[in-house]
């Protein structure tokens, strides 16, 4: 069984400085994948940034990145350059490699950019 | 289309009345996923499709709800009998093969069972 763990329910960061977000993990399996989506007011999940647990370097799309720390089961995401349109729910994810369709999700974190 | 679409977007139902949630699919998906997100949750996985077999069922709740994906492109989530825990969104996903980095989620359809 998988576990995912985000212990911030909500932060506030300034416009234009980075924010990070994070999320620690517990599975048994040697191979798994670690997400991370962004959930606005809107609804649907939008997909942000994947790291495989083989991968050895640090997942980076745009503005985003993950740190991932695997000895600590840790895959932090942060935030560069906040923008007002970050404002969101972001969830951190997980799926074990032998069902990579099967994804559990933390509970979310509410970031909130101020101008 | 152009992203997965899903029907209604807001469903109220008394206690006792079935539901059906539907799914249009990214066109040429053959990965499907429900899921179900509790107010001030992440969300659980439901069920899971790969063309219109249920590969997965182990998430649905109880026998009350039900999947179907006959044609291998839109699906349908019925839920039978509501009851007031069933109030949720639900969250529908596709990809071309398992979830990876090509999931794509709709906006959900939000059920208020009273």
């Amino acid at each position: 069984a998988q576990k995912i763990t985000q212990t911030q329910p909500g932060m506030f960061v300034q416009e234009k400085e980075a924010v990070t977000l994070d999320c620690t993990y517990d599975t048994s399996d040697p191979s798994y994948g670690l997400f991370w989506y962004k959930q606005p007011s809107s609804g649907e999940m939008i997909f942000l940034i994947y790291q495989g647990s083989y991968d050895q370097q640090n997942a980076t799309e745009g503005r985003y990145s993950l740190n991932f720390q695997k000895a600590r089961k840790s895959a932090n995401l942060v935030i560069s350059a906040s923008q007002l349109g970050d404002s969101a729910m972001y969830f951190c994810a997980m799926s074990p490699g032998s069902n990579d369709y099967k994804l559990s999700f933390g509970a979310g974190t509410t970031v909130t950019v101020r101008a | 289309g152009a992203g997965v679409s899903q029907s209604p977007r807001y469903k109220v139902a008394k206690r006792g009345q079935d539901v059906a949630l539907r799914c249009d699919p990214i066109s040429g998906h053959v990965s499907l996923f429900w899921y179900q997100q509790a107010l001030g949750q992440g969300p659980e996985f439901l069920t899971y499709f790969q063309n219109e077999a249920q590969l997965d069922k182990s998430g649905l709740p109880s026998d009350r709800f039900f999947a179907e994906r006959p044609e291998g492109s839109v699906s349908t989530l019925k839920i039978q009998r509501t009851q007031q825990e069933d109030s949720a969104v639900y969250l529908c996903a596709s990809s071309r093969r398992g979830v990876g980095s090509e999931a794509f989620f709709g906006q959900g359809t939000r059920l208020t069972v009273v």
